[in-house]
């Protein structure tokens, strides 16, 4: 069956840094995304991962390693306002979308 | 864990004519849905937010009347796109909200694969 992992909650300090990790199994692939979701609100996209290695975008950076099946979110420089849920998901070969749990991350003072 | 499935997967159809599109909430029940459209390798665009028994809320710049949203039990919501366009050709994610919080979490559907031609 098709499968993605990644931890349920997380804790970090305010300053430091943390990786959010993602496995998954599926039929095919077709991309990574990661998505932030606040408390009551619509996912907004992190970023989207292709082929492998790590894309960096500013405080964040996405890992792929298709071999290993293996993804993660790295934050920098966290901010009390990174307090959120990470959501990891992935595009299988019919082009449908496996979705992760989601990992709720929170940060302390 | 929570699973929430949309039929059919994929859908291609004429221009001028509707789809309809299922959500389902297989294992809870869910007092509110929501509707998203996926433009490729971006973020999720809330279309509209479907709650049980009562009309849905559209967002801003989501014509109601062209997206119909029904919401009739607690486990099923329909997004129906009436004359549809090549423009309208997307991807349509639903997901389900567990929970009266709204901190609870939304369970995602897998998607549905809209090509009109």
């Amino acid at each position: 069956g098709q499968n993605i992992d990644q931890p349920t909650e997380m804790t970090a300090t305010e300053g430091a840094i943390v990786q959010i990790n993602c496995t998954y199994q599926t039929s095919g692939f077709n991309g990574l995304f990661w998505y932030q979701q606040h408390a009551g609100e619509a996912p907004t996209f992190l970023s989207y991962n292709v082929l492998d290695g790590l894309e960096e975008k500013g405080r964040f950076s996405s890992f792929l390693s298709r071999s290993k099946g293996y993804s993660y979110l790295l934050l920098k420089e966290l901010q009390m306002k990174d307090s959120a849920s990470y959501l990891c998901a992935v595009m299988d070969s019919n082009y449908q979308l496996i979705w992760g749990a989601g990992t709720k991350l929170i940060i302390k003072p | 864990g929570a699973v929430v499935s949309q039929h059919p997967s994929w859908v291609i159809c004429k221009s001028g004519t509707s789809v309809k599109i299922e959500c389902r909430s297989l294992d809870f029940q869910a007092t509110t849905m929501f509707w998203y459209r996926q433009f490729p390798k971006q973020s999720l665009m809330l279309m509209a937010t479907s709650n049980e028994g009562s009309k849905a809320t559209y967002e801003q710049g989501v014509e109601k009347d062209k997206f119909l949203i029904n919401h009739a039990s607690l486990t099923l919501s329909t997004l129906t796109v009436t004359s549809a366009h090549p423009e309208d050709s997307s991807f349509y994610i639903c997901s389900a909200h567990r929970g009266l919080a709204d901190t609870d979490t939304q369970y995602f559907g897998p998607g549905t694969r809209l090509t009109v031609l």
